[in-house]
This record gives structure tokens, sequence and C-alpha cells, in this order.
């Protein structure tokens, strides 16, 4: 079975460009969530669809930030304008209805804007 | 927001050595989970543990939930070098779905 994966693996971007990450999770996984890590600090929540809805953003950090789930299947994750700040590593995990605990991790995308 | 405390930050050691790491937070956690991190990987659930004082095990990997609820331990014992990663503590506070993370240890495993 496919794990979590995540594109691009990196992306370099200037400040005030686009950016739009993918992911796709583990096939019948109706959980989807996307993380960051922000270099020195912790891993932290960004926010959650349950199929095609938007059960929380409230990780979000502004509205630079917009998630996207159509269909379902896979997700979006765009910034847009991207700042200095956006840096870090963005991670998109999954998990089975009911299973909020054990979320599988893809492997990321390493986010730098300079 | 909900803060776990990580220790230590980074540990080096030989191979062979027992590892010992710790979480604690100012509030309740119903569940305490354990992943590990390799460069260019995402986080991997190493251990999950679901009840006060529950000790788990996966192989070399020993994990306790700690009895008031606030703090866990996972414990490596005889390190091998495939042990180097950043290991992170994480839990759901409450019920919910939102993972809080620690800030992650460093391991370092010298052969």
């Amino acid at each position: 079975e496919a794990g979590v994966t995540q594109f691009p693996s990196h992306s370099v971007i200037e400040k005030g460009q686009t950016v739009t990450l993918r992911c796709d999770p583990i096939s019948g996984h109706d959980n989807l969530y996307w993380y960051r890590r922000v270099m020195g600090k912790e891993i932290k929540f960004l926010l959650h669809f349950v199929k095609e809805s938007k059960q929380d953003e409230s990780g979000m950090p502004n509205n630079r930030f917009l998630a996207e789930r159509t269909g379902g299947t896979y997700s979006t994750l765009k910034v847009q304008p991207a700042e200095l700040e956006d840096s870090g590593v963005y991670f998109c995990a999954s998990s089975q209805v009911g299973s909020y605990n054990e979320q599988f991790f893809g492997p990321g995308t390493r986010l730098t804007v300079l | 927001g909900q803060q776990l405390n990580q220790s230590p930050q980074s540990m080096f050691i030989q191979e062979g050595e027992d590892v010992s790491m710790n979480c604690t937070s100012s509030s309740i956690f119903n569940t305490w989970l354990w992943y590990k991190q390799e460069p260019g990987e995402g986080p991997v659930l190493l251990i999950a543990l679901y009840k006060a004082g529950e000790l788990t095990s996966n192989g070399r990997l020993t994990a306790q939930f700690g009895i008031t609820r606030k703090d866990s331990f996972l414990n490596i014992s005889a390190s091998i070098p495939s042990d180097v990663g950043i290991y992170f503590c994480a839990g759901p506070p409450g019920s919910n779905y939102k993972l809080t993370f620690g800030k992650g240890t460093l391991l370092t495993v010298n052969p």
C-alpha cells in the first residue's frame, strides 16, 4: 500500500511569488491534515479535512494560505504571496475514519522563501 | 496553546548504549505518541500509548504513559547506528485530532 506522498519535495521561491504544495493521502483515508515545522521549532498543526470538508483550519497562519481538497482525494496548499517567514517543512498526514491518533505522515515539502 | 516540553534536545552516544528521553506537559493528555523522523522523511509512528501507566514495547523501544497523564518516556536499548534521527513526542490534547508535538530529540549514534 502506498504511503502519503507529497510534491514537490523541495521548493525555492522568491518573496512575493506563489507556491502550491500537493498531498496525496493513503487511499481510503478520509482524514487529511497539514502541519508545518519552521526551523528550530516544533511541528505545528495547520488544518484538518474530513473528505472534502475543512473541519478545522485554526492553525492556518493567515489568509495568504489556502488549502483545498476537491473531491475528497488529494489536497493542495497554496501560499500567495509567499513571505520569508513561510519557509519551513510542510507535512501532510492522513488517517482512517475515527482514527485520529494514528496519523501517517508524508515526507514533507521543504519550502524556502528568499 | 498546548506545549510539550521534550528533553534532551540532542544526544550523542556510542553504539550499544541505552537512551532515554521524555516529554512533559502542563495539561493532561489522553494519548501519547512517539514518532521518529529520519532525514528526508516524514515522522513515522513508533509507539502509541492510550492508558495512564501503560508500558509498551516495540523491539528495542519501550515507552511509558505517565501516571499523572502529563508525561511520557521513551527508552531505546542497545542503540545501533540506524537509530539516528529526531524523536518526537506528540499527543492530541483532549480527544481531538490536532497533534501537539514536542520540539524533538536529535539522536546521534557513534559506531
